[in-house]
Order: structure tokens, then sequence, then C-alpha cells
């Protein structure tokens, strides 16, 4: 079964502080795609990365960064030095290739509130 | 640089009235989903049409009906409303099936009270 989990409800920290939210998932096929949005306190989604399970290729954008491990089926995103406007809720995302309707299956969310 | 465009942006209802979501994108994308988002439960696929002409059920389509109406226009209908489906509507879109790996950009979604 398809499965996507945040185990981290809320994060708070302070800003300058670096932060990593996990994300397990769970799948039987060997082609997928995993994604992270961003969804900030004025509600939209926005994407962040996108992932297949070929690329096992850590990834860094700026202060982000990702770390894809097929071995411990993770998909970690890290913030470093995280500031006020990262605060949002953070949705980690997976698509199967056998799923011809294209769900994408979202894990619960994790909040991350930075304060000053 | 509009994106994916859905209104209304809040609707009350009362029970049992009718009302339809309205989505359009730009970006020439060929799928097109409307998802829910429920507090703890993340988003769920409604429904989804993979190309202009056709349109499938997701995960929770019961009171749901949706018209492809071109390859721009995707809307999503509540015959009779009924509280639980008190949420944020999502529409979104890709260029191809998400299964492809394409990615797909979402709406800035609807608030809908049903009371």
């Amino acid at each position: 079964a398809q499965k996507v989990t945040q185990a981290q409800t809320e994060i708070s920290v302070v800003e300058k502080e670096d932060v990593t939210l996990d994300c397990v998932y769970e799948t039987r096929d060997t082609t997928y795609y995993l994604f992270w949005y961003k969804q900030p306190p004025s509600g939209e989604l926005v994407f962040l990365i996108r992932r297949n399970s070929f690329d096992e290729q850590n990834e860094i954008s700026g202060r982000y960064s990702w770390n894809f491990q097929k071995s411990t089926s993770s998909f970690n995103f890290t913030i470093t030095a995280s500031q006020v406007v990262d605060s949002a809720v953070y949705f980690c995302a997976l698509s199967e290739a056998d799923n011809q309707g294209g769900k994408l299956i979202f894990g619960q969310g994790t909040e991350l509130s930075v304060k000053p | 640089n509009a994106g994916v465009t859905q209104t209304p942006k809040f609707q009350v209802l009362k029970t049992g009235q009718s009302m339809t979501l309205q989505c359009a994108q730009d970006m020439n994308h060929n799928s097109m989903y409307w998802y829910r988002q429920d507090p703890g439960m993340g988003l769920r696929l409604i429904y989804y049409s993979a190309s202009e002409g056709t349109t499938d059920k997701g995960e929770v389509p019961n009171g749901y009906n949706v018209s492809r109406l071109n390859k721009r226009e995707f809307s999503l209908r509540l015959e009779s409303a009924a509280p639980s489906q008190t949420s944020v509507y999502f529409c979104a879109s890709s260029e191809h099936r998400a299964s492809s790996g394409n990615t797909i950009y979402f709406g800035e979604g609807s608030w809908l009270t049903v009371v």
C-alpha cells in the first residue's frame, strides 16, 4: 500500500536555526516520484521540488536541501538558517508510475513555526 | 502569471444547496485535478481529468460531480451540500499525468463552509 508519513506534526525553531522535516514513504512500485510542497499562512500550495526514484542525488537550492535515501524510504527536507518567512505547513507527497490516475498521495504535513 | 485560477475563494452554503467551483489553467496542461484538504488528513483527490474529454473518480468522489469543459477548465459541483463537505478545495493541473512524474501545480484554494 502506498503511504506517506510525516511524523512531525509541529516544529518550532528560532530564526537562524537549521531544521529538518522528515518524510517516510511506502510504495511497491519501482518507479515513483516524490515531491515537497509549501503551504504558507495565505493558504496556497507552492511546489518546491520533485525527485524520481532513480535519482538519489541530494539537491541543494539556496537554504533548502533534500536528502533522498531509498534504503530507508525517506525524503527529508532541511532548511538551513531558517527565517520567519519559512513559517508554513510543508507537505511531502508521492506519485507512483503504476497509478494511472495520477493520484498524488500526501503526508499529513508538518507545521513549521520560525520565531524571531 | 496566473497559473491555476479557481473561484470563488470563499463560500458559505446551507445544507442541501448546490454550487459549482470553477477552475481554469493557462499553462496548456492536459491533466487537471480537484483535491480537498481537511485538518489532519492532508489532501485527498476527489476527481481528476487525465485529458480533455475524460474524468475519473479519485479517493473521495461521493457527493461531487465534475465537468471538463475544455482543455483549460475543470469545474466541481456539489449537488446537495452537506456539512461533511466543509473543507478547503484545491484545483490543480499538470502537463501530463502525475504518474509520469509530472509536477502538479495548485490553485490558491476555495474555502467552503456548509452550515
